[in-house]
């Protein structure tokens, strides 16, 4: 079974860094695309991060872009974000989803999501 | 940057009743668009993609349908369990990743 277990979460203030892990399990890791997708309390879902299946690709919302990094670890079936210059928007539950095999240009979706891991930014 | 836009915000409704849920894109999403169902303190959990494909595991009572613009999320008869909070969810251009607001099915 596909296992996507994340970790790292807690309360950091405001301009502080965290880095979330995503330990991966139940499938062949290094030939999937994956991705982070946060959820602020009571909020909808926001699309964070992605990154290829080699790590040579990655792609980041608007509102992250420049303080957040997206990695893999192929040989350790993990998946990190790095958090930087956190701010009190930047808490929400942050959850680690995988993509299916095959996604398009236009077309994809996550078929597999970890149970999240909650980031407080606050002083 | 697609918009997809969700309604209604909230559907009250008793088990055993049909939901229809809908999502409007800003601009043609062609046949591309999945569902997700979120229950409180859950992960979501994939529905449908490609507009109308159910996921693995997924009842038949769940069934998607649309293209374009204009696309319908039906649960033919709710079972206790299917009250939960919808997403529909787009990608474009391999780094755009939008989602609509949600819709809350609620038991009257």
């Amino acid at each position: 079974d596909v296992q996507l277990l994340e970790s790292g979460g807690g309360l950091v203030q405001p301009g502080g860094s965290l880095r979330l892990s995503c330990a991966a399990s139940g499938f062949t890791f290094n030939t999937y695309a994956m991705g982070w997708v946060r959820q602020a309390p009571g909020k909808g879902l926001e699309w964070v991060a992605g990154i290829r299946d080699s790590g040579t690709t990655t792609t980041y919302a608007d509102s992250v872009r420049g303080r957040i990094t997206i990695s893999r670890d192929n040989s350790k079936n993990t998946l990190y974000l790095q958090m930087n210059t956190l701010r009190v928007e930047d808490t929400a539950i942050y959850y680690c989803a995988k993509e299916p095999q095959y996604c398009s240009r236009n077309s994809c979706y996550f078929d597999y999501w970890g149970q999240g891991t909650l980031v407080t930014v606050s002083s | 940057e697609i918009v997809l836009t969700q309604s209604p915000a909230t559907l009250s409704l008793s088990p055993g009743e049909r939901a229809t849920l809908s999502c409007r894109a800003s601009q043609s999403v062609s046949s591309y668009l999945a569902w997700y169902q979120q229950k409180p303190g859950q992960a979501p959990r994939l529905l449908i993609y490609d507009a109308s494909n159910r996921a693995t595991g997924i009842p038949a009572r769940f069934s998607g349908s649309g293209s374009g613009t204009d696309f319908t999320l039906t649960i033919s008869s709710l079972e206790p369990e299917d009250f939960a909070v919808y997403y529909c969810q787009q990608r474009r251009n391999w780094d755009t990743w939008t989602f609509g607001q949600g819709t809350k099915v609620e038991i009257k």
